[in-house]
């Protein structure tokens, strides 16, 4: 069965960086983008980037711009997600998601941005 | 960026009733939308694709219509595990983006 496996919680400080990793399986790695998603409490769901496997190619919304970078390792299916330059308003759970119809979601990983 | 606004915000409902969630994109995206169901603590779950069609597993109850910049997610007849939050999703251009999401919660 499909699934994707997200690297545990993290607690950075404000100015850090944080990287989350995303192992899939199931599946051939490379037929499906991987989309970043994230969600702060109680709030709504942001997307915030996508990368190509297969490709390399990526892309990321504006308001990630120079501070998000979307890698992927094919020799082990693993995406990654790297956050720089982290403030109080990152802390969300950042989910990875496959696919342009997202109908697989990782667990989901708790990024806490506190001093 | 495409602009998604669902309404309402929050909707009550009871067991049994028929719910009607509306989505409206700020431009046309064809029929390139997803429905979601998020329950607290988990990640959210693809119920609708392409607008129309039901995700494999989904209950029959659920149905997705719509195209160009209006769109309705419909429950028939609500059942206990459907309160939850609903969010719908348009990928027909990057950057996607979600609506705000709706609240269904027991009257």
């Amino acid at each position: 069965q499909v699934q994707l496996l997200q690297s545990g919680a993290e607690v950075q400080k404000p100015g850090a960086s944080v990287k989350v990793s995303c192992k899939a399986s199931g599946y051939t790695f490379t037929r499906y983008d991987i989309n970043w998603v994230r969600q702060a409490t109680g709030q709504g769901l942001e997307w915030m980037g996508w990368i190509s496997p297969s490709r390399g190619s990526r892309g990321y919304a504006q308001k990630f711009q120079g501070r998000l970078i979307a890698t992927s390792d094919t020799s082990i299916d693993t995406a990654y997600m790297e956050l720089s330059s982290l403030r109080s308003e990152d802390t969300a759970v950042y989910y990875c998601v496959r696919g342009g119809d997202m109908n697989y979601w990782g667990q989901g990983t708790l990024v806490t941005v506190s001093s | 960026d495409i602009q998604m606004t669902q309404s309402p915000s929050t909707l009550s409902a009871s067991v049994g009733d028929r719910v009607t969630i509306a989505c409206r994109a700020s431009e046309s995206i064809s029929n390139w939308l997803a429905w979601f169901q998020q329950k607290p603590g988990s990640a959210p779950k693809l119920l609708v694709f392409k607008a129309i069609s039901l995700e494999s597993g989904v209950p029959s109850r659920f149905s997705g219509s719509g195209s160009g910049t209006a769109f309705t997610l419909t429950i028939s007849s609500l059942q206990p595990d459907d309160f939850a939050t609903y969010y719908c999703q348009q990928y027909y251009r990057y950057p996607y983006t979600f609506g705000q999401g709706t609240k269904l919660e027991i009257k």
